[in-house]
């Protein structure tokens, strides 16, 4: 059983086109973070949320953590090639000592 | 560049034998942490280390063991291969105990195990 569930898999757009990607759980959450992992490379910390209903922005990122801190979501404005890549969000378990990831979203921009 | 370096890069190796990979973690950072990332399972914390002490641990198969030494650099040994062992192999460090707002983990680039 998945403690986060990210959707969707797999997106494909067109260079340009706006998108969102979510991290869901059943769970509570002190404080979630979102990762790019691009191939050959590891995992790149994006942001870290950690109050219900925060927002950040990244350029072209908004990253928002849920007001129950259950779920996030990332949406990407104008998406452009470089933002190809694997979009994790993860979350601490046991005091911060282990980091547990969801499946993540490959996100493949096309031009 | 994160800073943490991991060797080999590539690694192919037979079913049965036994494979050291190497991770220095960044300047300043004491917390070394061991992830298995695969297509089916995704990435699996297996192991961490603070300070040259264990101090979590995950999914890790008794076949698989870790260290981190006094100058901090770390070690995972994967013994008696499996074709499932094949796998990214990535390493990751942080300045606190755990991973957390103030500490964040670095990851570096990993190792490509495969088992032929």
């Amino acid at each position: 059983t998945q403690l986060l569930e990210q959707s969707p898999q797999f997106l494909s757009i067109q260079e340009g086109e706006n998108l969102t990607v979510y991290c869901n759980s059943s769970s509570v959450f002190s404080s979630l973070q979102w990762y790019r992992q691009e191939p050959g490379e590891g995992p790149v910390l994006l942001v870290t949320v950690v109050t219900g209903g925060e927002v950040k922005k990244l350029k072209r990122l908004t990253f928002q953590f849920g007001d129950a801190r259950k779920d996030s979501s990332l949406h990407i404005t104008a998406a452009q090639p470089g933002d190809t890549g694997l979009y994790l969000c993860a979350f601490n378990m046991e005091y911060g000592n282990k980091l547990v990831f969801g499946a993540g979203t490959i996100l493949r921009v096309k031009s | 560049d994160s800073g943490v370096t991991q060797t080999p890069k590539h690694l192919i190796t037979a079913t049965g034998q036994r494979v050291t990979l190497r991770c220095s973690p960044r300047s300043g950072d004491l917390s070394v942490y061991w992830y298995q990332q695969s297509l089916d399972q995704g990435l699996q914390f297996l192991i961490q280390y603070y300070n040259g002490e264990e101090r979590a641990k995950g999914n890790i198969l008794e076949r698989f063991s870790a260290q981190q030494f006094p100058d901090l650099h770390s070690e995972l040994n994967l013994s008696s291969l499996e074709l499932g062992d094949s796998a990214l192999y990535f390493c990751a460090s942080s300045v606190g105990q755990g991973a957390s707002y103030n500490s964040p983990l670095h990851f570096g680039n990993g190792t490509r195990l495969t088992v032929t």
